[in-house]
């Protein structure tokens, strides 16, 4: 079972919908990062949490820790939000990060 | 440059050939990591510099791996006799000191024939 487990694999959706992608561990971790890549490469980070909720214009991004549990809510969704939406955990002072699969996220005009 | 930037783009190869994979992290960053992102997953970690010193190889597939960063600024990804199974992207990151966040390049994409 990997580390970080991310859910769905794929999602579609129509201009305007709230997205949720969903990120499961398993460890212990310092701090959760989601991140956006689009095609050809280009990583950019969007969120780090260590406990509670991030708000970044229509980005929303909470944790539970005792859950270990993470998500990354995308409020009046845009096609140009269509992009691999990415988590990764860093566990205790390691600055090393372990990442999940991904969600390939394609919203719809 | 503002940002982190990888040469070449794209690497093709032949297998049993070495290749030299190049970082240029943002200006005045300490921590310097590389990563491997096979076709449809997420990156998976390599190795990671503080400055000139490596203090994680963990992540290296093997020994035909290796990675340098002899002044604390650029670093270098070597893969020697290269095998269709390094076919991917690899992808470096950045961070200014006691920060978290990663700063990506755009990656080379390596294509072993």
């Amino acid at each position: 079972k990997n580390e970080v487990e991310q859910s769905p694999q794929n999602l579609t959706a129509q201009e305007g919908e709230f997205i949720t992608i969903n990120c499961s561990y398993s460890v212990g971790i310092s701090a959760l990062h989601w991140l956006q890549q689009h095609p050809g490469g280009g990583i950019v980070s969007l969120f780090m949490l260590s406990s509670g909720k991030k708000k970044h214009g229509r980005l929303i991004a909470t944790i539970n820790i005792q859950e270990k549990h993470s998500s990354l809510h995308i409020t009046a969704s845009h096609p140009r939000d269509s992009a691999v939406y990415i988590c990764a955990v860093r566990r205790g002072s390691n600055y090393k990060l372990t990442f999940g699969k991904g969600t390939l996220l394609t919203v719809n005009p | 440059g503002a940002g982190v930037s990888q040469s070449p783009r794209y690497k093709v190869a032949k297998r049993g050939q070495d290749v030299a994979l190049r970082c240029d992290p943002i200006s005045g960053h300490v921590s310097l990591f590389w990563y491997q992102q096979a076709l449809g997953q997420g990156p998976e970690f390599l190795t990671y510099f503080q400055n000139e010193a490596q203090l994680d190889k963990s992540g290296l597939p093997s020994d035909r791996f290796f990675a340098e960063r002899p002044e604390g600024s650029v670093s270098t990804l070597k893969i020697q006799r290269t095998q269709q199974e390094d076919s991917a992207v690899y992808l470096c990151a950045s961070t200014a000191a006691n920060t978290d966040t990663q700063y990506f390049g755009p990656g080379t994409r390596l294509t072993v024939l």
